[in-house]
Formats: structure tokens, C-alpha cells, sequence
């Protein structure tokens, strides 16, 4: 099965900041790529796929990034409605796998 | 617009069944996988397996080979997962999510089970 390692595990951070969260694939996965963000007690939202592309209706202050095996969310300016958990998640091969989570919390 | 409704919060003893719908709308059902996933009580994210309703093909995660069937009635649209030999572990959330174009774009509002004696 291909691994997403996710870090941080935890990201405190304070409203107005530059945040990056990385997932590292075990093999490779091209750009089978997608960010999620889920708040509590919710579903999970879809917010960049193909590794760059931002979904319908996700404000332009998030981006996706890949270099090689590691890919990036990336929050230019944080807001307070962006306190979430958020997962990557590979669908090159099966068994899709999730990266563990990161919480986004404010310092 | 594409629409994803789960059926209610299930409490159910250990060994036992239970059958999770998950109706959708506002697209083609037969012509899009199904997806279902699984959030333990503050955990992550788990990918169960996908259904492809318009042939009734499956894909299972080796790990819930034997413990989740996925069917679905395209009569009604829905898509179905149960869950067999509960135990404590089971007590989850589980989610469908549509597949295809606009892969896990679209979610259900999750189905909590409570395996409780």
C-alpha cells in the first residue's frame, strides 16, 4: 500500500499567517493528489485536486504544490474560519490511503 | 445539484449487522463510483471501498475484506454498506463520497454506528 506521511500532526498558528502542511507519498503518485479540510462533527470538503488544482469555491488563499514525492497545502494568509483538521489522500492505486491529519488550531 | 443523503445514527450490539444507505441525486447514479469511508472517534480517515452501481463491480481495502459488502439499487439510487460481526472497533462514522468526475467532490453527512451491548 503507498503511505502518506502528513506533518505537522499539530500546527498552532496565528490569523494572518503563511501556513504549509506536507504529505510525503511512499511511491510514486504523480499528481493523484487531493487536500481536504474537515471541521468538527462535518464532512470532509475538498479543497485542491490533481496536487495544484483549487475545487469549485475554495477562496484563493489556499494552493496545492508538488515537489517530487512531497506535496504541500499551502494557506497564504490564515483566517479564522480556516481552523480545521486537514488530509491529504492519494487515489493513484488502491487502497486509496489518507495522510494522518493535521490540526490546524490558533496559537 | 449533486446531493449525497445517509441514513441515521445506528446503535447495535456486538456480533451483530447493520445496513447503512447512502440516496443520491442530482446526477447520473449508474454512470459514477461510490466511494464509503470510515473516521473512528477522533481519528482519521480510512478508504473502505468504491461500488461502480451501473454493473455492481467492487473494490475493497484488503483490510475490510469480509467486514463491509457494498451493493447498491439503482432503481432507488442508493448505494448500501454492511457491516458484518460488529465489534467495539466498528464504532465509527462512515461517509459515502461519489467517485468519477470530481473524485470525493461530493460527501454524504456521515452515518454514526455505536457498537454498545
Amino acid at each position: 500500500d503507498i503511505q502518506m506521511t502528513q506533518s505537522p500532526s499539530s500546527l498552532p498558528a496565528s490569523l494572518g499567517d503563511r501556513v504549509t502542511i506536507t504529505c510525503r507519498a511512499s511511491q510514486d503518485i504523480g499528481n493523484y493528489l487531493r487536500w481536504f479540510q474537515q471541521k468538527p462533527g462535518k464532512s470532509p470538503r475538498l479543497m485542491i485536486y490533481g496536487a495544484t488544482n483549487l475545487a469549485a469555491g475554495v477562496p484563493s488563499r489556499f494552493s496545492g504544490s508538488r515537489s517530487g514525492s512531497d506535496y504541500s497545502l499551502t494557506i497564504s494568509s490564515l483566517e479564522s474560519e480556516d481552523m480545521a483538521d486537514y488530509y491529504c489522500l492519494q487515489s493513484k492505486e488502491s487502497p486509496f490511503t489518507f495522510g494522518s491529519g493535521t490540526k490546524l488550531e490558533i496559537k | 445539484q449533486v446531493q449525497l443523503q445517509q441514513s441515521g445514527t445506528e446503535l447495535v450490539k456486538p456480533a451483530s449487522s447493520v445496513k447503512i444507505s447512502c440516496k443520491a441525486s442530482g446526477y447520473t447514479f449508474t454512470s459514477n463510483y461510490m466511494h464509503w469511508i470510515r473516521q473512528q472517534p477522533g481519528n482519521g480517515l480510512e478508504w473502505i471501498g468504491w461500488i461502480y452501481p451501473g454493473n455492481g463491480n467492487t473494490k475493497y481495502n484488503q483490510k475490510f475484506d469480509g467486514k463491509a459488502t457494498l451493493t447498491a439499487d439503482k432503481s432507488s439510487s442508493t448505494a448500501y454498506m454492511q457491516l458484518s460481526s460488529l465489534t467495539s472497533e466498528d464504532s465509527a462514522v462512515y461517509f459515502c463520497a461519489r467517485g468519477g468526475d470530481g473524485l470525493f467532490a461530493y460527501w454524504g453527512q456521515g452515518t454514526l454506528v455505536t457498537v454498545s451491548s
